[in-house]
């Protein structure tokens, strides 16, 4: 079974510029979740989506945000990209309905603002 | 969610148990107790959970004390390709709050 694909890998903008980003979860699974990976905070949960609605939030500016599809496929934005946005971006996705199954996570997206 | 307080790093030899502790003494009676492992420039990948009883997959054992405020990750036979900063989770995993809280993990490194 495919895992979780992120795309793209690799990625590089300039201050004030947008991104969008893309997560495929694992088929079947429903809820996907975002983070951020910087060397200096961690890892951080930014949002997760399930059934195509917003359901948990992280504490991070209005400047992240996400969406998710009917075939349950997500992308995350950052509009006004800053330097310290440059990390890793992880999308995990999991079934979703309580019954304690894991999050599995892709590669990331690795973002670098210049 | 309970916080984890997990040793900085440590080390062991290549065929040997790898044996990675985890303190969550404020765990709640709901709360289940994940791994993750996380290889360098790799997403996390998930390794085992539990909620009190011991569990065992093909990659790794969980034990858990009887009290549940620790536990003990155990790779049987460590290789190399398991150098990993391993994550210990603890969270009361429902429909509704699915966020994992990493914190800054164990770095684990197997020696040849």
């Amino acid at each position: 079974k495919a895992g979780v694909t992120q795309t793209p890998r690799y990625l590089i903008k300039t201050r004030g510029q947008q991104v969008t980003l893309s997560c495929s979860p694992i088929s079947g699974h429903r809820s996907v979740s975002w983070y951020q990976q910087t060397p200096g905070q961690g890892l951080q949960f930014l949002f997760e989506y399930f059934s195509e609605t917003q359901r948990n939030k992280g504490n991070f500016p209005g400047r992240f945000s996400g969406r998710q599809f009917s075939n349950s496929r997500s992308e995350m934005n950052v509009s006004t990209l800053e330097l310290g946005d440059s990390a890793l971006y992880l999308c995990a996705s999991s079934l979703g309905d309580g019954s304690n199954q894991p999050q599995h996570f892709g590669d990331g997206t690795r973002l670098s603002i210049l | 969610d309970a916080k984890t307080t997990q040793p900085p790093s440590m080390d062991c030899a290549e065929g040997r148990a790898a044996n990675l502790p985890c303190n969550h003494s404020t765990i709640s009676g709901n709360e289940y107790v994940y791994w993750y492992r996380q290889i360098h420039s790799q997403g996390p990948q998930y390794i085992i959970h539990g909620l009190k009883n011991n569990e065992t997959n093909e990659m790794a054992s969980l034990i858990i004390t009887e009290d549940r405020k620790s536990s003990t990750l155990i790779l049987p036979h460590a290789t190399l390709r398991d150098t990993a900063v391993y994550y210990c989770i603890v969270t009361a995993y429902t429909g509704a709050n699915s966020k994992l809280t990493f914190g800054k993990g164990i770095t684990l490194s197997v020696r040849p």
